[in-house]
Formats: C-alpha cells, sequence, structure tokens
C-alpha cells in the first residue's frame, strides 16, 4: 500500500543527545514536510523539502537538521540545541489537494 | 502573514445530532485553500475535507459540509449525524501555493470534539 511510514513510534532522548526520526514514503511525491505538535498550538512547520538535496527552513528549525538524500526519505535530526524537544512529530508528504501525514513519532526528554 | 483561529477548544454533542465547528481565517490573498483534518485519539491526521477558494459551491463529503463565506473569512464544518467514531481534535488550516510548488499549511490550534453516546 501506498503511504508514509514514520519510525519510532514513540522516542526517548536523554539531555544533551541528539535524536533521528524516520519517514519514508513511496507516494512518489517531491515535497515533504516536518511539523511539530503541541498541546494547544497546532501545527508548526519545522522543515520543508521540495527536491532531493534542497531542503528549507519553516517557522522553528532551531535545534533541528534535515537531510533529503533521496526521494523517498527525509529524516529528521533533533539536536541537543533544541531546548524544548518533548512534543509530536508528524511527517507529510503534499500536493494542491491536501496532506498525507505519517502516524507521527512521540519524543520525550528523560 | 495568514493567520487561522479556531475559537472553540472544546465542544461536545449528542450521537446522531448536528455540529458546527468554526473557523475564521486572515488573509490578503485571493488564491488559496482551505482543509479540514480530523486527528482522532490514535493521532493519525486524516483529511476530511478542502475548499478551493476561487469556487463558491460549499464543498460536501458525505456528512461533512462547510460553510465557506470568503468576503467574511469563515471556514466553518457542519458535521450531521455524529456518530461516536466522528470523535477527535479537529484542525482548520489555509494554504496558499508558492510559486516554487511548494504547499505549505497555517493551521489554527484545534477544536476538540467529543461525541456523547
Amino acid at each position: 500500500d501506498g503511504g508514509i511510514t514514520q519510525s519510532p513510534k514513540y522516542l526517548f532522548r536523554k539531555e544533551g543527545q541528539n535524536v533521528t526520526l524516520s519517514c519514508e514514503q513511496n507516494l512518489n511525491h517531491d515535497a515533504m514536510y516536518w511539523y511539530r505538535q503541541d498541546p494547544g498550538q497546532g501545527l508548526r512547520l519545522i522543515y520543508y523539502s521540495q527536491i532531493v538535496n534542497d531542503f528549507q527552513k519553516g517557522d522553528i528549525a532551531e535545534g533541528y537538521s534535515v537531510s533529503r538524500e533521496k526521494k523517498e526519505s527525509f529524516p529528521l535530526t533533533v539536536t541537543s540545541a533544541q531546548k524544548n524537544p518533548t512534543a509530536f512529530y508528524l511527517c507529510a508528504v503534499g500536493v494542491r489537494s491536501g496532506y498525507t501525514f505519517g502516524s507521527g513519532t512521540r519524543l520525550t526528554v528523560v | 502573514a495568514q493567520t487561522v483561529t479556531q475559537s472553540q477548544p472544546e465542544m461536545s454533542v449528542q450521537e446522531a445530532e448536528t455540529v458546527t465547528l468554526s473557523c475564521t481565517y486572515d488573509t490578503s490573498e485571493n488564491n488559496y485553500y482551505l482543509f479540514w483534518y480530523k486527528q482522532p485519539p490514535s493521532r493519525q491526521m486524516i483529511l476530511v475535507i478542502r475548499q478551493e477558494a476561487y469556487k463558491q459551491q460549499n464543498a460536501t463529503e458525505n456528512r461533512f459540509s462547510v460553510n465557506f463565506q470568503k468576503a467574511a473569512k469563515s471556514f466553518s464544518l457542519k458535521i450531521s449525524d455524529s456518530q461516536l467514531g466522528d470523535t477527535a481534535m479537529y484542525f482548520c488550516a489555509f494554504m496558499k501555493p508558492a510559486a516554487s510548488g511548494t504547499y505549505k499549511y497555517i493551521f489554527g490550534t484545534g477544536t476538540r470534539l467529543k461525541v456523547l453516546a
């Protein structure tokens, strides 16, 4: 089935650690997006990529990094510079008709 | 900058009744799209309905319909014959296509809907 796979479903990070969230798609879409969801704040754009080897910062990119080496993959790294990383992270692919989202990764700092 | 406002943080409705969720937005653009997304307890985001701003006719998808008032910048969602499975967080979203072909959304803060048996 075509879709978006995010892994892991739950992730725990220790202070000072970098962690990487995986996002893989087989929908053959060019554009991929990472959003962060916090209670009461809706979804906020972290990074997006329109094409392989190119990506742009969103509204809250500080403390995050991404890569786009393959069309199918758009991993997000939460670095130690992100001071409040506990949140729900959603990956999406998008065309004019709407986004398709992955099932999300819940990241918790321990 | 565009903004999206959902003024009802929580709502409840009896099963089989009708409920309307409100959404207002602010933009100076003329060509844009509006969406309603549903996020059930599983947290999987699901597209409910979309509306192109250039279309005057309100979009409808089965029990879900919108009331799109472009001049008033209002985009409400009506759920008819509410079902227990409609219990979810509902997000209103605004999207203006960019020349580069990217589709960045502005999301509202959501309305938590509970359908009561």
